[in-house]
């Protein structure tokens, strides 16, 4: 049972490369979201799925795109990457729906980015 | 602005001995709030859940409360194991029809177990 599975792991960027990084998830869950966490921060939202074909803007969107071309993929862009998008970078997925139990999120083991 | 503030930052335990990490949510209106444990490295991982009705919840040798009146939760952590040794994230759902916007996150407690 792998859960959200993420790729790649590990990727040191020359400013101005860009990547994408893929997010996999086999729970049939509806809800998708990608976040970056930094030192003594919390983590913060860059952008989410609700399905199928939809995304939305989180906290720090800028610098990142995404799409959910298929439910259990979700993948993050960086189109022209720079130092300030060092960081660590989680997906995680929930069910979506409304009940309390629903918003669990299961994370992947993350991807660390380095912006050279 | 909706906040979670957790204290302390750290805190360095020695083994067998309990401690107690701090959430404060300035969160309205307020679903639940779940308590995510991040060991080095990887990913949270939900511990517990509290919803609004619930004052305590134990899981093992950990137990979390929540007073939804002063908007405070905390998690115990009895007889304390080296296992125990990571970051423990406060998180505050609110409500709403789409909701995945409205997760809000401590920015946690490195806890550090010492033989």
């Amino acid at each position: 049972n792998a859960g959200v599975t993420q790729t790649p792991k590990f990727r040191v960027l020359k400013t101005g490369q860009s990547m994408t990084l893929l997010c996999a998830q086999d729970m049939n869950h509806e809800y998708m979201y990608w976040y970056r966490q930094d030192p003594g921060m919390g983590l913060r939202l860059i952008h989410y799925s609700v399905g199928e074909g939809t995304t939305a803007k989180g906290e720090v969107p800028d610098g990142y795109n995404v799409s959910r071309l298929k439910k259990q993929n979700f993948l993050l862009g960086l189109e022209s990457a720079a130092p300030s998008q060092t960081s660590v970078y989680f997906c995680a997925s929930s069910y979506g729906g409304l009940k309390v139990v629903d918003t669990e999120a299961f994370f992947g083991q993350g991807t660390r980015l380095t912006v050279v | 602005k909706n906040q979670v503030e957790q204290s302390p930052q750290s805190l360095i335990i020695l083994e067998g001995k309990n401690c107690t990490l701090q959430c404060n949510y300035t969160v309205s209106p307020f679903s639940n709030l779940r308590w995510y444990k991040q060991d080095t490295g990887r990913g949270p991982v939900s511990l517990t859940i509290m919803t609004f009705s619930e004052n305590t919840k134990s899981n093992g040798r950990y137990t979390a409360t929540l007073d939804a009146d002063t908007k405070q939760s905390s998690l115990h952590i009895t007889a304390s194991q080296l296992s125990d040794s990571a970051s423990y994230i406060c998180v505050v759902h609110a409500p709403g029809y789409s909701s995945a916007s409205k997760i809000i996150f401590g920015s946690g407690t490195r806890l550090s177990i010492r033989p």
